[in-house]
């Protein structure tokens, strides 16, 4: 079976601009996560869908951030505009029902 | 808050032997924790989990300890393998409901 799979695996932007990053997730995995991991902290939550409704969000920083999830299967998280802080390693992760995350090999956002 | 750590950021043992990665955790109420390997360029891969009912699981070559007394976890690796190599993190939730909160994470550094 095809893995979490997330694009684009790098990018670089400016300050001030808009990126959106993509993930699909296991195929039948209704539960779909976001994490991200800045420079040297801890991976930290951003949010979870189950299918398409977002079931916490509690980890999104701020209003600069937005996830979606539309039908249910693949989902992007938009950064706008985005801000020097951002930068790091963003991770999907997906599973079934109480089951252990599969994470992606992530997505390195720099901003400069 | 809660949290979850690492007593070392680094372990460097020789190939062969045995390693042993520990994990504090403050939150009493957590009662499911898993360990997840992540090697260079590649998102954090399950490797064992265990919930608060239990005090040991066993996997192939590694064994995770959960000690609810003070609040403990360790993940220990046998015959340590150059493929071991990698940064490993240890996360728990309350239920397996609510978002894992990651430890900061350990770098095992193996030596052939």
């Amino acid at each position: 079976e095809a893995g979490v799979t997330q694009f684009p695996s790098h990018s670089v932007i400016e300050k001030g601009q808009t990126v959106t990053l993509r993930c699909d997730p296991i195929s039948g995995h209704d539960n779909l996560y976001w994490y991200r991991r800045v420079m040297g902290k801890e991976i930290k939550f951003l949010l979870h869908f189950v299918k398409e409704s977002k079931q916490d969000e509690s980890g999104m920083p701020n209003n600069r951030f937005l996830a979606e999830r539309t039908g249910g299967t693949y989902s992007t998280l938009k950064v706008q505009p985005a801000e020097l802080e951002d930068s790091g390693v963003y991770f999907c992760a997906s599973s079934p029902s109480h089951s252990p995350l599969h994470f992606g090999n992530g997505t390195r956002l720099t901003v400069t | 808050g809660e949290s979850v750590g690492l007593h070392l950021p680094t372990l460097s043992v020789q190939e062969g032997d045995n390693s042993i990665i520990n994990c504090a955790y403050s939150n009493s109420a957590s009662d499911y924790f898993i360990w997840y390997k992540q090697e260079s360029g590649k998102g954090p891969q399950f490797i064992i989990d265990i919930r608060s009912n239990m005090d040991k699981r066993q996997g192939q070559r590694v064994t995770v300890l959960l000690n609810k007394t003070v609040k403990h976890l360790s993940l220990q690796i046998a015959a340590t393998q150059p493929g071991d190599s990698a940064v490993y993190f240890c996360a728990e939730s309350r239920s397996g409901n609510t978002p894992l909160v990651f430890g900061k994470g350990t770098r095992l550094s193996v030596i052939a």
